[in-house]
């Protein structure tokens, strides 16, 4: 069975500071791992996946994620946030017949 | 161009009444699902189909009842709609029923029982 555990449920943040918000997973087959993020009353959308090859993955909106095996984590972050980024990032990991289990969600708070 | 989309965006109804929730994909992809969002904001799914069959059913109340007259769409009926089912309901879309693939969302719709 898959888990992901979030571990920081709210990251507030300045402008242009970078930010780290951290996701850890278990899993029992191979390891599939995204990043959504949801702007405020919309729908998901996709940040990043790791699938194989390089730990070090890049995303839209600057964001890059460090797939750490031994560690089994997924942390994503960014160099310099903007206050357009302020929003409701989850973690997720993909399991048979594509079924997503999600992270309790972290809401990052850019403030000016 | 929307590429999944859901009616009603808002919908606000009393306890035991039935309704239902509609949602169409465009990105020809043979693979939807249905989610639920939680009043704290936790993501869990609920019913996904491949090419019209369903593949994934969780552990959820036999009052909800997905059906998928065509590939490119999902919907999902509620009967004896209970507080509890207060939600933003989202429908997903990928390619193919696979772990790998990114899953596009629709707008959410959110449900109130009142």
């Amino acid at each position: 069975a898959q888990s992901v555990t979030q571990l920081d449920s709210q990251v507030p943040v300045f402008e242009e500071a970078p930010v780290e918000l951290r996701c850890n997973y278990s899993s029992s087959v191979s390891v599939y791992l995204f990043w959504y993020v949801q702007y405020p009353n919309q729908g998901l959308q996709l940040l990043l996946k790791y699938l194989s090859g390089s730990t070090l993955v890049k995303g839209i909106n600057g964001f890059e994620a460090e797939f750490n095996k031994s560690q089994t984590s997924f942390h994503l972050r960014k160099p310099s946030v903007h206050i357009s980024d302020t929003a409701e990032y989850f973690c997720a990991v993909g399991a048979s017949y594509g079924k997503l289990t999600f992270g309790q969600g972290t809401i990052l708070t850019v403030h000016p | 161009d929307t590429a999944v989309s859901q009616t009603p965006k808002y919908l606000v109804t009393q306890m035991g009444n039935d309704k239902s929730i509609k949602c169409e994909q465009n990105l020809g992809h043979d693979t939807m699902y249905w989610y639920k969002q939680d009043s704290k904001k936790f993501l869990k799914i609920m019913f996904s189909y491949n090419n019209k069959e369903l593949i994934i059913n969780e552990t959820v109340p036999n009052r909800f009842s997905p059906k998928s007259p065509d590939k490119a769409h999902l919907n999902l009926h509620i009967n004896s709609l209970e507080l509890g089912d207060s939600a933003v309901y989202f429908c997903a879309s990928s390619p193919a029923a696979s772990s790998y693939n990114e899953q596009f969302f629709g707008p959410g719709t959110r449900l109130t029982v009142l």
